[in-house]
């Protein structure tokens, strides 16, 4: 697989229910980004976490990053119709500044 | 909130016609980035641009790619002779500093006919 796969790639889930996304990587970074894209639209930047950090919060958001497992988590809790899009995990290596994206996680929220 | 723009949204083309994707960074931006997306795909990274050249750059971004700052606000990308398989949304961004938050535009759907 690449680096940055999504797990899983579709979730249907209920209005209220949290959503929880996984990602994985395969080589040393330097941090991982978090990305939003409803459909057809531009890339909302959601959250970075740095490799020296194990977890973040923004608001609904809560990011965890496990390095020795190469893998990071998204969860959205309390989750709205309007949190419907895809979600995509993004890694930047440690040399290097681009970003190198995942296959991303379609997330339905059903009203 | 200072946001990337990218014109036009949508271009169409005939295949062996030159686009050029206009985007505006951020303006303390300095890192800027193209990026494209074919439909139903992954985002692809196709280059970096910092300090007025090119500071990474992918296996896609070949001869029929080139990227230009002209002026102190834009950030160009031209295709020179498009092909059928250019067609895709083309995604502009921009980070104040390397390896931080990339903030990306709106897009540019791209179709080659």
């Amino acid at each position: 697989s690449q680096q940055g796969e999504e797990d899983p790639q579709a979730l249907s889930i209920q209005e209220g229910e949290n959503a929880t996304m996984n990602c994985s990587y395969k080589t040393s970074i330097n941090n991982l980004q978090w990305y939003r894209q409803n459909s057809g639209r531009g890339l909302v930047h959601l959250i970075l976490i740095r490799s020296n950090e194990r977890e973040k919060h923004s608001g609904r958001l809560r990011v965890t990053l496990d390095t020795s497992k190469k893998s990071s988590s998204l969860l959205i809790t309390a989750s709205r119709a309007a949190d419907t899009a895809s979600y995509f995990c993004a890694t930047v290596k440690a040399a290097g500044n681009k970003l190198t994206f995942g296959g991303g996680t379609r997330v339905l929220v059903k009203p | 909130e200072p946001e990337v723009t990218q014109t036009p949204s949508h271009q169409v083309t005939q295949m062996g016609q030159e686009v050029i994707l206009r985007c505006v960074p951020i303006s303390n931006h300095l890192y800027f980035y193209w990026y494209r997306q074919i439909l139903g795909q992954k985002v692809e990274f196709l280059v970096s641009f910092y300090n007025n050249e090119i500071s990474e750059k992918s296996e896609i971004f070949d001869d029929q790619f080139s990227v230009e700052r002209p002026d102190g606000s834009n950030f160009t990308l031209k295709i020179r002779s498009t092909k059928l398989e250019d067609s895709a949304m083309y995604f502009c961004a921009s980070s104040e500093w390397s390896q931080e938050t990339q903030y990306f535009g709106p897009g540019t759907r791209l179709l080659v006919l």
